[in-house]
């Protein structure tokens, strides 16, 4: 399987315990995206990475998430004193580059549950 | 913030019928792309519609987008029970970043 691939695909845990989400998007692409779904919404825009470059970050992610991506391949998302209001799908995302035709490729998902 | 809105949220249709969905948005856009999202899994994508571009298909899917009326409209053709699902419109307006609507559910009776 080529695509976009996550890890975990679920993760419960407890309020105030720290998560780490792992993405392997598709190969050689360049752009890598993080969005989170709550149920009965569309996703929302988090972070994205150019390589290893983190360019933006939304208002969304504040100061208990990071996002890495090392060397330009896999990402980690890592939450830290995890809330109940954490709990939602986390999307990774991948596409080529950042062009204006370029189709971001999703992967299943990450669905987070803070009890 | 979410740019799209999809209408209706929900439709329900007999196997066979075509199901059509809208989306508006605010602001102006580089494309605007259809996804598919089966209950608890990850998003397909259906379709891109660039900006310069009125409509667009792909099988069974038919896109059309005016961006006078900053609006899109994803037809869907025959209607399959695996067509069951959320469809959701989303905005690039640059960088590749998205913005998400709500979503349509679709529902298809056998």
């Amino acid at each position: 399987d080529t695509g976009v691939s996550q890890d975990p695909r679920h993760k419960i845990t407890k309020r105030g315990q720290n998560v780490t989400f792992r993405c392997d998007p598709i190969s050689e692409h360049n752009r890598l995206y993080w969005y989170r779904q709550t149920l009965g919404q569309g996703p929302e825009f988090l972070t994205y990475f150019q390589n290893e470059a983190q360019l933006e970050k939304s208002r969304l992610l504040s100061d208990r998430f990071s996002a890495e991506r090392p060397k330009g391949s896999f990402s980690t998302l890592e939450i830290q004193r995890t809330e109940q209001g954490d709990s939602a799908m986390y999307l990774c995302a991948s596409s080529p580059g950042g062009g204006s035709t370029d189709t971001q490729y999703f992967g299943p998902g990450t669905r987070l549950t803070v009890l | 913030s979410q740019q799209g809105e999809e209408d209706p949220q929900a439709l329900s249709i007999q196997e066979g019928e075509n199901a059509t969905m809208n989306c508006s948005y605010k602001t102006s856009i580089n494309n605007l792309q259809w996804y598919r999202q089966n209950s608890g899994r990850g998003l397909v994508h259906l379709i891109l519609i660039r900006s310069n571009e009125r409509e667009k298909h792909s099988g069974r899917l038919r896109v059309t987008l005016d961006t006078s009326k900053k609006s899109s409209s994803l037809l869907i053709t025959a209607s399959r029970a695996a067509d069951t699902a959320s469809y959701f419109c989303a905005t690039d307006r640059r960088g590749g970043k998205l913005s998400f609507g709500a979503g349509t559910t679709v529902t298809v009776r056998a």
